[in-house]
């Protein structure tokens, strides 16, 4: 059975940092690119971060560029997003989700429970 | 960035009745490349459709999913229970740049 757990999420100032982890199980994680998908409160979905099955190449949505890095061990099958320089707006429930791709296709197949950031003064 | 726009926002249906949920995409989208997703209260979302048709394992064929280029439709021919829920559409694009739809929910009547 696919399982993917987030931790991490907590409390933290505004300009403050946290690191969230995702702990996968029950796949080739290697075989994936692995994402962060955040949703506020009470919204919608916004994509945050992908990084390739290798770990070499990573992506961000813009409001999240320069502040946030993903990165992936795949040793250890988990999934890490170091979030720097937090923003009220960074508050949200962030959800590790796996990606698939194929020459003709991609989609995200696998989601986490989440585990939700709150960023206040 | 390619925008999608899901509507209507809420729909309100009984049991029973067809459900017929639109997204529209401000570019064309690869039809390979759109998805839906479903969102049950305090669940995190779950793959419905892929590759614009494509049940996901385990969904019933009440689901279907159509569309090309900037339009595309997520019917339920007849409503259960437990289909009342949030839905998300969902791109994946080139670069990559990844964006979801704002939801429709459907609601019971």
């Amino acid at each position: 059975e696919v399982k993917l757990v987030e931790s991490g999420g907590a409390v933290a100032r505004p300009g403050g940092s946290l690191r969230l982890a995702c702990a996968a199980s029950g796949f080739k994680f290697d075989d994936y690119s692995m994402n962060w998908v955040r949703q506020a409160p009470g919204k919608g979905l916004e994509w945050v971060s992908l990084v390739s099955w290798h770990g070499a190449t990573t992506y961000y949505a813009d409001s999240v560029r320069g502040r946030f890095t993903v990165s992936r061990d795949n040793g250890e099958n988990s999934l890490h997003l170091q979030m720097n320089a937090l923003r009220p707006e960074d508050t949200a429930l962030y959800y590790c989700v796996r990606g698939y791709c194929s020459d003709l296709q991609c989609y995200f197949d696998k989601w986490g429970q989440g585990t939700l950031v709150t960023v206040s003064s | 960035e390619i925008v999608l726009t899901q509507s209507p926002g809420t729909l309100s249906l009984s049991p029973g009745e067809r459900a017929t949920l639109t997204c529209r995409a401000s570019e064309s989208v690869s039809s390979g490349n759109f998805a839906w997703l479903q969102q049950k209260p305090g669940q995190p979302p779950s793959l419905l459709i892929f590759a614009t048709s494509t049940r996901a394992t385990g969904i019933p064929d009440r689901f279907s999913g159509s569309g090309s280029g900037t339009e595309f439709t997520l019917t339920i021919s007849r409503l259960e229970p437990e289909d009342f829920a949030v839905y998300y559409c969902q791109q994946y694009g080139d670069s990559p740049t990844i964006t979801f739809g704002q939801g429709t929910r459907l609601d019971i009547k």
